[in-house]
């Protein structure tokens, strides 16, 4: 089956630094999307990576490992505002994409 | 900007009645996608479009249809409502098919509530 495992939750402190994981299992893989979706907001596009790696834009950075099925999104210099659900979702092999539930993150003062 | 719309962002609506959810977008992208978001679970793909009078199945199509006439509007339809489709919709968008690294734009979602 496919699968997209992400935490459900995450607090982090405003100004710290906050790693969010995302590990999937899925038939054929065309890269992997990171989302941000504010409470009752439309999820917006974050990053996108198809090759082993680190893509920093800003303030966030995306890595990706193929082998391992696995990636993160780091978000750096945390602001309030950075209080969101962050989704994960992957490419199938029929460029559909296959979404995580999402992790919700906190920021706290 | 791409922008996609959707016609209402809370509807109440019982028990067998019949809905329509429109969704239009503006930058004449071929395909588009309607989803809906439940808590704890990830977006789930209800049908989608490449085209005009085109329409594919999702993994959770039933109790639903939808229509495209025109390029820019895909809607949904819920033929009798029931009280498991209470849930937020979202409709999507993107410029080609088959298009890894496609970027999505999403609108403001509607949340449909069934009595």
């Amino acid at each position: 089956g496919q699968n997209i495992d992400q935490p459900t939750e995450m607090t982090a402190t405003e100004g710290a630094i906050v790693q969010i994981n995302c590990t999937y299992q899925t038939s054929g893989f065309n890269g992997l999307f990171w989302y941000q979706q504010h409470a009752g907001e439309a999820p917006t596009f974050l990053s996108y990576n198809v090759l082993d790696g680190l893509e920093e834009k800003g303030r966030f950075s995306s890595f990706l490992s193929r082998s391992k099925g696995y990636s993160y999104l780091l978000l750096k210099e945390l602001q309030m505002k950075d209080s969101a659900s962050y989704l994960c979702a992957v490419g199938d092999s029929n460029y559909q994409l296959i979404w995580g539930a999402g992790t919700k993150l906190i920021i706290k003062p | 900007d791409v922008k996609v719309t959707q016609s209402s962002r809370y509807l109440v609506k019982r028990t067998g009645e019949k809905v329509f959810l429109e969704c239009v977008q503006d930058m004449d992208h071929e395909n588009m996608f309607w989803y809906r978001q439940d808590p704890g679970l990830g977006l789930r793909l209800i049908y989608f479009s490449y085209d005009v009078k085109m329409k594919e199945k999702g993994d959770i199509p039933e109790g639903y249809s939808v229509s495209r006439e025109k390029k820019e509007r895909f809607s949904l339809i819920l033929e009798s409502a029931s009280t498991n489709q209470t849930s937020m919709y979202l409709c999507a968008s993107i410029e080609t098919s088959g298009g890894a690294g496609d970027t999505q734009y999403f609108g403001p979602g509607t949340r449909l509530t069934v009595l």
